[in-house]
């Protein structure tokens, strides 16, 4: 069993619509959570992370970790056509290494 | 800020011959981090540097690889000899020491990738 599973679509929405973007994980050892936005030929770029179990709001943006499942979720609210990229959960355990474990992301396409 | 610099951004080689790809961190981020992403897979961790130490290097495939970290700097790795398997885009990331809020969240700033294609 992979340590982070996430659906790799591909997801097509038509523009203004809500988004809703999942992984599960199976390490209880997480502690970090995040998603990176990635946009074709750059590099994964931030986009939200939370800290243990709970909500995180940042625009049009939503987190949601919800530890007991071992589910996390990224809503995109009103989603625009410029929310088309590679979306890619990642968590870590923390600490001095923290080395990032990624699902294998979801490319999201938001029509106009 | 200057951002994480990759190079080259694209390298084609053939089985068995050499091939070294660069890594410019951020200015002043102590750690550096390289990533593989082979294709139809998730991007995997290969080690980590904290300055010019290996702190990590579990993810590293075989004795093929070869990574440095010139004090403490800039970055190579080395590939030798390449094989197919090899292929993928290698991704370089960097952080401060105690990057992010709580202590421990590591926010890593990710370089746009060298894509290795060997035939």
């Amino acid at each position: 069993q992979k340590e982070v599973e996430q659906d790799p679509g591909p997801l097509s929405v038509p523009e203004g619509a809500i988004v809703s973007l999942n992984c599960t994980y199976s390490n209880s050892a997480f502690q970090y959570f995040m998603w990176y936005r990635q946009y074709s030929r750059k590099g994964p770029e931030l986009l939200m992370y939370t800290y243990s179990s709970g909500n995180k709001e940042d625009g049009r943006f939503t987190a949601q970790v919800d530890k007991s499942s071992k589910y996390i979720s990224l809503f995109i609210r009103d989603s625009q056509p410029s929310d088309s990229a590679t979306y890619l959960c990642a968590m870590s355990a923390g600490g001095a290494n923290s080395k990032l474990t990624f699902g294998k992301g979801i490319t999201l396409s938001v029509r106009p | 800020e200057a951002g994480v610099t990759q190079f080259p951004s694209h390298s084609v080689i053939e089985k068995g011959q050499t091939v070294t790809l660069r890594c410019d961190p951020i200015s002043g981020h102590d750690n550096l981090y390289w990533y593989r992403r082979v294709m139809g897979k998730e991007i995997k961790f290969l080690l980590h540097f904290v300055k010019e130490s290996k702190q990590d290097e579990s993810g590293m495939p075989n004795n093929r690889f070869l990574a440095e970290r010139t004090g403490g700097t800039y970055s190579t790795l080395k590939v030798q000899p390449a094989e197919l398997e090899d292929s993928g885009v290698y991704f370089c990331a960097s952080s401060h020491a105690g990057t992010g809020v709580p202590s421990g969240a590591n926010v890593l700033t990710f370089g746009a990738g060298s894509r290795l294609t060997v035939l």
